[in-house]
């Protein structure tokens, strides 16, 4: 059972530059997310996608962007890395109903230079 | 304004202790209220509740949910060292069906 797969777990980033952060999840679910997670601030809502084809900003989306390339696949790009980008990013996956629990991935540490 | 306010932030208790977790939240088009369990990795699935006052128990520990007051608890008893985590609610509500809104989390300490 592979669940919610990231890719890479660990990165190092230099300022300015670019990146992006691999999802994908088997489970056949609609919605995928990404979540931010820094010390003491919990889990904060970066960008999610309720079905293919569809994107929307979440808490704080300012410095990154999106594709879900299709179902199965959901990616975090940041265009130009910033110190302020360094955390944990977690990708997450559930069904469509709206009430269901969250799978997550185990998360990639990213640390800009 | 934190839609979802977790208390207490951290708590350090030694084994066999029982301690209350706390979550509050806000009800615009409440649908769902979840608790997470988070170690050194991802977050792990403990609970979801919708309705009052009905119980949720797995083993040690358990979960019920006030929707009049607007707040959750989180039960542990007979705690265990294994039981140090990040204790995580979120809720699900909102404008939106798809998003799930998290608290900042308890960081629970238990010690032999």
């Amino acid at each position: 059972n592979a669940g919610v797969t990231q890719t890479p777990k660990f990165q190092v980033l230099k300022t300015g530059q670019s990146m992006t952060l691999q999802c994908a999840q088997d489970m056949n679910h609609n919605s995928m997310y990404w979540y931010r997670q820094d010390p003491g601030m919990g889990l904060r809502l970066i960008y999610y996608s309720a079905s293919e084809g569809t994107t929307d900003k979440g808490e704080v989306p300012n410095g990154y962007n999106v594709s879900r390339l299709n179902k199965r696949e959901f990616s975090l790009r940041l265009e130009s890395a910033a110190p302020s980008q360094t955390s944990v990013y977690f990708c997450a996956s559930r069904e469509l109903s709206g009430s269901g629990e969250l799978f997550f991935g185990e998360g990639s540490r990213l640390t800009v230079l | 304004e934190d839609k979802v306010v977790q208390s207490p932030l951290s708590l350090v208790v030694h084994e066999g202790d029982t301690v209350t977790l706390n979550c509050s939240y806000e009800v615009t088009n409440f649908r769902s209220l979840l608790w997470y369990k988070q170690e050194k990795k991802a977050p792990t699935f403990l609970f979801m509740l919708t309705s009052s006052g009905i119980e949720k128990k797995s083993g040690r520990l358990s979960s019920i949910l006030d929707k009049k007051e607007l707040f959750s608890i989180l039960n542990i008893t007979a705690t265990q060292t294994g039981d140090s985590a990040i204790y995580l609610c979120a809720e699900n509500s909102g404008g939106s069906n798809y998003k799930l809104t998290f608290g900042k989390g308890t960081l629970l300490t238990v010690n032999p």
